[in-house]
């Protein structure tokens, strides 16, 4: 079946880094990518990776090894408006989006 | 970037009345769109895919005689929540992919109460 693994949820402190984890099991793949959704508020796209290595975007970088079903979304230099649900995301070969079930980052001050 | 407008973005009904939520893609075609519905701290849901011009493809568990969902253009999707039951409240989130490249944009979402 296919899969998407993400942390439930993680806390990190204000100015400071935090990577979230995603790993995949997918039928296919044409791309992954990660949505920032605010409680109450539709996802927001943040990010595409469907080649390996890193894609930098200002204060949000991430991460695709497609050999290893891995990928990581990078936040630096946090801010409180950062606390929100991180969703990982996988497009199959039917272009279907397999949803991981999303991570809860808590900043704290 | 791409801007999906999602109407309206809140809405009480009554038991037993239908409603309807438009998805539209304002300065991009979509062949495809996407609707989900999110239940309160639960994950986004697949309902359906729905591409222009033909019927939707509902993903199972969904009903397609109660949620009918019409794409009758590159820019607009309508889904349309008949004999709605307050179990039907809920928040339910479109997106929309482009004619060119993979990436999905998703509308602002629409809040949905049954009375």
């Amino acid at each position: 079946g296919q899969n998407i693994d993400q942390p439930t949820e993680m806390t990190a402190t204000e100015g400071a880094i935090v990577q979230i984890n995603c790993t995949y099991q997918t039928s296919g793949f044409n791309g992954l990518f990660w949505y920032q959704q605010h409680a109450g508020e539709a996802p927001t796209f943040l990010s595409y990776n469907v080649l390996d290595g890193l894609e930098e975007k200002g204060r949000f970088s991430s991460f695709l090894s497609r050999s290893k079903g891995y990928s990581y979304l990078l936040l630096k230099e946090l801010q409180m408006k950062d606390s929100a649900s991180y969703l990982c995301a996988v497009m199959d070969s039917n272009y279907q989006l397999i949803w991981g079930a999303g991570t809860k980052l808590i900043i704290k001050p | 970037g791409a801007v999906v407008s999602q109407h309206p973005s809140r809405v009480i009904c009554k038991s037993g009345t239908s409603v309807k939520i438009e998805c539209r893609s304002l300065d991009f075609q979509a062949t495809t769109m996407f609707w989900y519905r999110q239940f309160p701290k639960q994950s986004l849901m697949l309902m359906a895919t729905s591409n222009e011009g033909s019927k939707a493809t509902y993903e199972q568990g969904v009903e397609k005689d109660k949620f009918l969902i019409n794409h009758a253009s590159l820019t607009l999707s309508t889904l349309t929540v008949t004999s709605a039951h307050p179990e039907d409240s809920s928040f339910y989130i479109c997106s929309a992919r482009a004619l060119s490249g993979n990436t999905i944009y998703f509308g602002e979402g629409s809040w949905l109460t049954v009375v």
